[in-house]
Order: C-alpha cells, then sequence, then structure tokens
C-alpha cells in the first residue's frame, strides 16, 4: 500500500495543453518533494515545499503544498514534448534522507 | 563536478546467486541512499548510510545488506536472489542533511 497515492498514473495530453498530476496522503509529512524521471535516468529534483499552503513556480510548472501538509499538485502550463516523463512525489518525515515515494504519474506530450 | 556513479549499469544473475552494487557519491557528500524501483511498487527507501553508519532502514529483508567506506563510496549486496529482486537499483547522495538529493542512473538488475 502506497502512503503517497498520485494520481492519474498516467497522462496523454497535445503539446500546449494543460496538466494537473496529484498526490494525496493520510499522514502529514515535513516536506513534499516532486522528482521528474527519464528513462535510463535516476529521478531529478524538481522543487522541495515545505510549508503549508506554500506555492512554487518553476517557468510553466507550479506546486502547491497542501495547508495540512499531507497533499501537494503539480501543474503544467502549456506543456511541451520536453516535459514528457515520470514525474514522482516524496515525502519526507525529517528522518534523514528516507523519502516515501508515491507511484508516479507517467507524462506523455505528443507534438 | 562528477554526479552520482553507479555501477555496473546493467547485471543479469540467476536465482539463489548473491550480487554486489556499488556506488560513489558526489565528492564532499557523506550521505548514500539506497532505493529499489520496481513497476509494481515504485521507488522503495532499501537503507541510508552516513559516516560508514546505517542512519536509516527500510522494510527489506536481512539479504539486502550495505555498507560505507571512509571515502563515503557505498555497497549494496543481495544475497540468495529471488525473482522478485529484478529491479532498478538507484542511489542518492547528499552533506547528510535535508538538502537536495541527487541521484545515479541506477543498476538493472535482472534475475532470470
Amino acid at each position: 500500500t502506497q502512503l503517497l497515492e498520485q494520481s492519474p498514473q498516467f497522462l496523454s495530453i497535445q503539446e500546449g495543453e494543460n496538466l494537473t498530476v496529484y498526490c494525496n496522503s493520510s499522514s502529514v509529512f515535513s516536506s513534499l518533494q516532486w522528482y521528474r524521471q527519464e528513462p535510463g535516468e535516476g529521478p531529478v529534483l524538481l522543487v522541495t515545499v515545505v510549508t503549508g499552503g506554500e506555492v512554487k513556480k518553476l517557468k510553466r510548472l507550479t506546486f502547491q503544498f497542501g495547508d495540512a501538509r499531507k497533499d501537494s499538485s503539480l501543474h503544467i502550463t502549456a506543456a511541451q514534448p520536453g516535459d514528457t516523463g515520470l514525474y514522482l512525489c516524496a515525502g519526507d518525515k525529517a528522518a534523514g534522507n528516507k523519502l516515501t515515494f508515491g507511484g508516479g504519474t507517467r507524462v506523455l506530450v505528443k507534438p | 563536478k562528477a554526479g552520482v556513479t553507479q555501477t555496473p549499469r546493467y547485471l543479469i544473475k540467476t536465482r539463489g546467486q548473491q550480487v554486489t552494487l556499488s556506488c560513489s557519491p558526489i565528492s564532499g557528500h557523506r550521505s548514500v541512499s539506497w532505493y529499489q524501483q520496481t513497476p509494481g511498487q515504485g521507488l522503495q527507501f532499501l537503507f541510508e548510510y552516513f559516516s560508514e553508519t546505517q542512519r536509516n532502514k527500510g522494510n527489506f529483508p536481512g539479504r539486502f545488506s550495505g555498507r560505507q567506506f571512509s571515502n563515503s563510496r557505498s555497497e549494496m549486496n543481495v544475497s540468495t536472489l529471488e525473482l522478485g529482486d529484478s529491479a532498478l537499483y538507484l542511489c542518492a547522495s547528499n552533506k547528510g542533511g535535508s538538502e537536495k538529493l541527487f541521484f545515479g542512473s541506477g543498476t538493472q538488475l535482472s534475475v532470470l
């Protein structure tokens, strides 16, 4: 059983469309991280959100941490083929580097 | 600055054998964490080493073990391999606090 549930599991959209990925949990995390992983590579950190209600923007990507620090979302505006990849959320309970990962959302942006 | 290096990149073993995977962290990083990634279970934490000591441990059987050397390089060992151990094994490093984790490209282990 995943402590962090991501939805949807798979998303296929056309270039220029918007998309949102959700990451939900019944547990409180001290921080939540979002990663993108491409085939044959390890995950690469996109952002870390720490404060409940926090919103961070990274170019066309907007990340939000829920007020209760149990959930998060990633919104991509005007998606491009370069956004294709596996998006992973990971929760940190301030226990060193022991992260709990969600199951991932595979995003395909078609040109 | 070199990234996290994992060797070998690919490995094929048969059931019952044992395997050792290696991870060289970024220079100056003292924490090395290991994760297992499978299509069914996703990314799961195995263990973390900091300054040659295991600091955190996940919920994996004792067949999975690791160690860290004085130069921060780490190895993980899996004994008596099972088919279900087929996975991408990732290691990640940082300086030891809550700062950004850097992942290697992984070792893809196939158990036949």
